[in-house]
Parts: structure tokens; sequence; C-alpha cells
């Protein structure tokens, strides 16, 4: 069974603070996905990767880096945590081109104060 | 206009029943398309992909109408623990490297 996990599942930060959301997958999926969902907008994607140190920018990229050094692993920074990046993060990942599924993490709840 | 918009709910209906739910999209190029559910502050997980002829997969039932852009989801003999969130979620590219675009999901819940 596919396993994507999630460093934190609730997290708590301050304004200014840097902020790293860590994802782990064990199926050696090839793309990985960073979202966020908020109540009424959905998911929305923020970064992608599809191949070790590879990245694109999502549909709001604006306050977040990612880093992917190895295949299992994808990172999602927050430079400097602003109070309307209170979210929940769910990391994803999929197999190669061709597969549309997504496999999800369980979630980070991040509040910023 | 959203890329994906669905009737937010909730959808309160008593065990047993037939329900169903319907959702846009605005981008006719799309390839794929699916139903993904997420229970109360759980991950969403895949329930089922929607094909252009239609498909079943027990009591829930996909079907897609590509003319009028929408696609819908049919739950008959509804349980109790069919109550949760469910995703209308389009591949704009079945490229499958693109992310998928996620409605903001249709709340069930089924009661005693």
């Amino acid at each position: 069974d596919v396993k994507v996990t999630q460093s934190s599942r609730y997290l708590v930060k301050r304004t200014g603070e840097k902020v790293f959301l860590e994802c782990v997958q064990d199926m050696d999926h090839e793309n990985m996905f960073w979202y966020r969902q908020d109540p009424g907008l959905g998911l929305r994607l923020i970064y992608f990767s599809y191949d070790v140190k590879m990245k694109e920018k999502g549909d709001i990229p604006e306050g977040y880096s990612v880093s992917r050094e190895k295949k299992e692993r994808f990172s999602l920074i927050l430079e400097s945590a602003s109070t309307n990046q209170t979210s929940m993060y769910l990391c994803a990942s999929s197999p190669g081109m061709g597969s549309a599924r997504k496999y999800f993490g369980p979630g980070t709840r991040l509040t910023v104060l | 206009r959203k890329e994906v918009e669905q009737d937010p709910g909730p959808f309160n209906v008593p065990e047993g029943a037939t329900v169903a739910f319907n959702c846009t999209y605005s981008n006719s190029a799309s390839q794929s398309f699916f139903w993904y559910r997420q229970d109360c502050r759980k991950e969403p997980k895949l329930l089922m992909s929607v094909y252009s002829s239609g498909n079943e997969d027990g009591r829930f039932t996909a079907q897609l109408n590509r003319a009028s852009q929408y696609i819908s989801l049919l739950i008959r003999d509804s349980k109790l623990s069919d109550s949760a969130t469910y995703l209308c979620v389009v591949n704009p590219m079945d490229t499958g490297r693109r992310a998928l675009t996620f409605g903001s999901g249709t709340r069930l819940q089924v009661q005693p």
C-alpha cells in the first residue's frame, strides 16, 4: 500500500518564522505535489515536482518555495510565514506520466499567529 | 468562474436514500475526471474514475456529459459510512504530470 507521510499533523508558528513542511513517499513515485486546502476554496496547487531537483509552480506559489533533493522527499518552505498562510497543507504523490491518481498524506494543519 | 464548481451542500439524507451530486467544469479540453472522497479531518482518497460511457462501482455510479461539461455521482442505498465530502476532480491535460484541479467538495450527511 502506498504510504505518504508528513512530518507534523499540527504546527503553530509565529509571523515571520521560516517554516519547513516535509513529505516522504515510499513507492518510488516520480511526481510529488503540495496543496493547501481552505474552506470554500478546495485544494489549490502550490508547487509540484516531476523529478529530483525539478520543480514547477502551481496556481498559488507566492510566499512558498520547495526542495526535492531525493526522489522520496519533497519539502515545502515558507520563507517568512504570514497569517494568511494558516491552512491545511496536503502533500501528494503519483506514479509517472499518464497516471492522474494522487495519493495524499494525512495533512499538516498550520496555524500562523 | 471557478474551473470546477460544486454545490457545497450539505446534503442531508436518510439511510437507504438515493442521492446525486453534479459538478461542472469550465475547461472543455479536460481529459479525465474523478471523484475523490474526503472524510472529516482526513486526506482525500480516490473513489472512482469517470468514463465517457458512464461507470458503476457497487452502489456508486459516475457519469460524464462532455457536451454540457458536467459530471455526476449517484449513490444508491446510502449508508451511514457514506457520510463524507465528495470532491469532483478534473485533469486538464491527460499527461499525469500536471496536477489535478479539485472542486471544493459537496458534503453528504447520511442520517439514521
